[in-house]
């Protein structure tokens, strides 16, 4: 089954304790990203990759960082959480069509995380 | 001045009528534009794209993108109550990965 999938789905951790929330998808998609999704806020894009070793910032990046090693991996590194990352995360991953023409995204289950 | 505007409603409609939608964006060089469906407590699921001036139609969903005027709408005609759900826009503009979402809009269909 083709599908995005996240961990861990849920997330309680405390005040500067390192975590990774990981993302793979199964479908040899080249474009990844991270958002975070907030009531009032919407969808904000954190990072995107757009392919092995090629990251960009997205809107919000402060306090986040990612890595693409591999093409099916795109993990989300929180260095030292503070309350103001607690948020639902979302992965996602789009094909490689047509350049400019925009493409659409398959999204992950999403990561619930509370920094308290 | 915010990049994307929806009414955050909600907007409550009765089965079987026509729920309107709509979104303006202030990215003149935007290119593509999608309507999502999210479900609540679910992930965003793409509902439509829509790349040209004028309407785009997939079965009950229509699309219509006007960007001299900077809007794009989705009518969703014969509403069902399985279509109560936040209805995110977005835009992707450039060559790269950057997507810009709206806050979505709340539909209720009311049966």
């Amino acid at each position: 089954e083709a599908q995005v999938t996240q961990n861990p789905r849920y997330l309680i951790t405390v005040t500067g304790k390192k975590l990774t929330v990981t993302c793979s998808q199964n479908m040899n998609h080249e474009y990844m990203s991270w958002y975070r999704q907030d009531p009032g806020l919407g969808l904000r894009q954190i990072y995107y990759s757009m392919n092995v070793e090629v990251t960009d910032k997205g809107d919000v990046p402060e306090g986040y960082k990612v890595s693409r090693k591999e093409k099916r991996n795109f993990p989300l590194i929180l260095e030292s959480p503070s309350p103001n990352q607690t948020s639902l995360y979302f992965c996602a991953s789009t094909p490689n069509r047509l350049r400019d023409r925009g493409y659409e995204q398959y999204f992950g289950p999403g990561t619930r995380l509370t920094v308290t | 001045q915010k990049e994307v505007e929806q009414n955050s409603g909600p907007l409550s409609v009765p089965e079987g009528a026509i729920a309107s939608l709509n979104c303006t964006y202030s990215d003149r060089v935007s290119q593509s534009f999608f309507w999502y469906r999210q479900y609540s407590g679910k992930s965003p699921e793409l509902i439509m794209s829509i790349y040209s001036n004028g309407d785009k139609e997939d079965g009950r969903f229509t699309a219509q993108l006007n960007k001299a005027s900077q809007y794009v709408s989705l009518l969703i005609r014969d509403s069902q109550p399985s279509d109560s759900a936040t209805y995110l826009c977005a835009f992707h503009s450039g060559g790269y990965q950057k997507v810009t979402f709206g806050t979505g809009t709340k539909l209720q269909v009311i049966p």
